[in-house]
């Protein structure tokens, strides 16, 4: 298996912009996390699905931020409208029942 | 809600010396894993090793191994022979499964630097 795969890599945008950054989780995991890090805040979890039915968003900051996730193969985070605060690295992780969590390489997002 | 700390911001270490990363967590939950990563400079989160609640044993991964102590809650990674390939960031992560929930939370991290 590829690993889990997230695009893009590096997103740069204007203020205002809609960001969207799309994940791939491996195959047979049923478990898909969202993180966000940071310097000042470290790793966030903002929101996980199991079987593809979102769980908990409690961390997601704002109503700017959405997840969906279609299928058990796609799962996208949308920003909109983007903020200079929402400059961060995004994580996509999956897992398969509630095991270890395997990373993608993540976004950096920057936003000016 | 359950947290994770890891009380050593920075670390360093002479290559080939053993260094010990401290973790420790707070639970009301009697079964559970433990993880710690790793997360060098090119950022990707890589798993080094796991530790299941219920085992006595503690986990051993080549040269990383883990001292767990389930009655005071704490998890700590030991590196031996510290290679400098082993310079990142090292974070001690415990999923919050209380009910239905599953959050794997993570510790603030511990920059480890491993010196030539």
């Amino acid at each position: 298996d590829a690993g889990v795969i997230q695009s893009p890599r590096h997103e740069v945008t204007e203020m205002g912009q809609e960001v969207t950054l799309r994940c791939k989780p491996i195959s047979g995991h049923d478990y898909l996390f969202w993180y966000r890090q940071t310097m000042m805040r470290g790793l966030e979890l903002l929101i996980y699905f199991n079987n593809n039915v979102p769980i908990d968003d409690s961390g997601m900051p704002e109503d700017r931020f959405s997840a969906k996730m279609p299928n058990a193969s796609f799962s996208t985070l949308k920003i909109q409208p983007s903020e200079p605060r929402d400059s961060a690295v995004y994580f996509c992780a999956s897992s398969f029942q509630r095991s270890e969590a395997f990373f993608g390489q993540g976004t950096r997002l920057t936003v000016v | 809600a359950q947290t994770v700390t890891q009380s050593q911001p920075e670390m360093s270490v002479q290559e080939a010396e053993t260094v010990t990363l401290s973790c420790t967590y707070d639970t009301s939950e009697n079964n559970y894993y433990l993880f710690w990563y790793k997360q060098p400079p090119s950022r990707q989160m890589i798993l080094v090793i796991r530790q299941e609640a219920y085992k006595q044993q503690n986990a051993t991964e080549n040269r990383f191994s883990v001292n767990f102590q389930k009655a005071a809650k704490s998890f700590s990674l030991k590196i031996s022979d510290s290679q400098l390939g082993d310079t990142a960031m090292y974070f001690c992560a415990f999923p919050d499964s209380g009910g239905s929930n599953y959050k794997l939370t993570f510790g603030k991290g511990t920059l480890l630097t491993v010196n030539p």
